[in-house]
């Protein structure tokens, strides 16, 4: 097991256009958690899945975010029409997801994106 | 209304000090997790400890060690002997049942 894996790690694009990004959580992990983090801040909730259904989403996450687990296993992230202020480290993680609280997450290494 | 707050920005030691990084936090549930993960350059947060809302006794690790203290919402983390591999920023994070929430972070500068 190599823990959480995250493609790409950095991605540079131009305002307007749309990005995907790819998180594969460690294995029979059944949660999966997105976050953000902007330079200097703490990461911040987006959303969550337990397997394939998307539970919990934050106001963070607008109309031109979305999130997808197909099959339980791993997930995409999308931007359509990203903006400057989307820029920012977007990290993955998973969780086994026993009982009602997780034993702390294990992240990924995060995908930087930097809208020019 | 979640919060974390760790007031410190950033703090810079002297190889072998001990240093305390502090963290408050603001919650109405009575059930909770508290976390402490540091986050090296190469950006991975690695997790350090978890902590539930009714174990209030402090633990050490190694050069580690956490003072949570309930009565004023203080979940504390010290290095003892700190070492340049202890330079990073680490967050302390509120857990409930589906999220965390993160403090900015304090970055910890070690110096030999």
């Amino acid at each position: 097991d190599t823990g959480v894996s995250q493609d790409p790690r950095h991605k540079i694009t131009k305002r307007g256009q749309n990005v995907t990004f790819r998180c594969d959580p460690i294995s029979e992990h059944n949660r999966l958690y997105w976050y953000r983090q902007t330079l200097g801040q703490g990461p911040e909730f987006l959303t969550y899945f337990q397997n394939e259904a998307q539970l919990e989403k934050s106001r963070l996450l607008s109309d031109r975010f979305s999130a997808e687990r197909p099959k339980g296993s791993f997930s995409t992230l999308e931007i359509q029409r990203t903006e400057q202020g989307d820029s920012a480290m977007y990290l993955c993680a998973s969780s086994p997801g026993r009982g009602q609280v997780d034993y702390g997450y294990t992240f990924g290494s995060g995908t930087r994106l930097t809208v020019v | 209304a979640q919060k974390v707050t760790q007031a410190q920005t950033e703090i810079s030691v002297v190889e072998k000090e001990d240093v305390t990084l502090d963290c408050v936090y603001e919650t109405r549930d009575t059930t909770y997790y508290l976390f402490w993960y540091k986050q090296p350059p190469s950006g991975e947060l690695v997790f350090l400890i978890r902590r539930n809302s009714f174990d209030e006794q402090n633990e050490i690790s190694g050069r580690y060690s956490w003072n949570f203290q309930k009565s004023t919402s203080s979940f504390n983390f010290t290095i003892t002997a700190s070492q340049v591999v202890d330079s990073a920023v680490y967050f302390c994070a509120l857990g409930g049942f589906n999220k965390f929430y993160f403090g900015s972070g304090t970055k910890l500068n070690v110096k030999p």
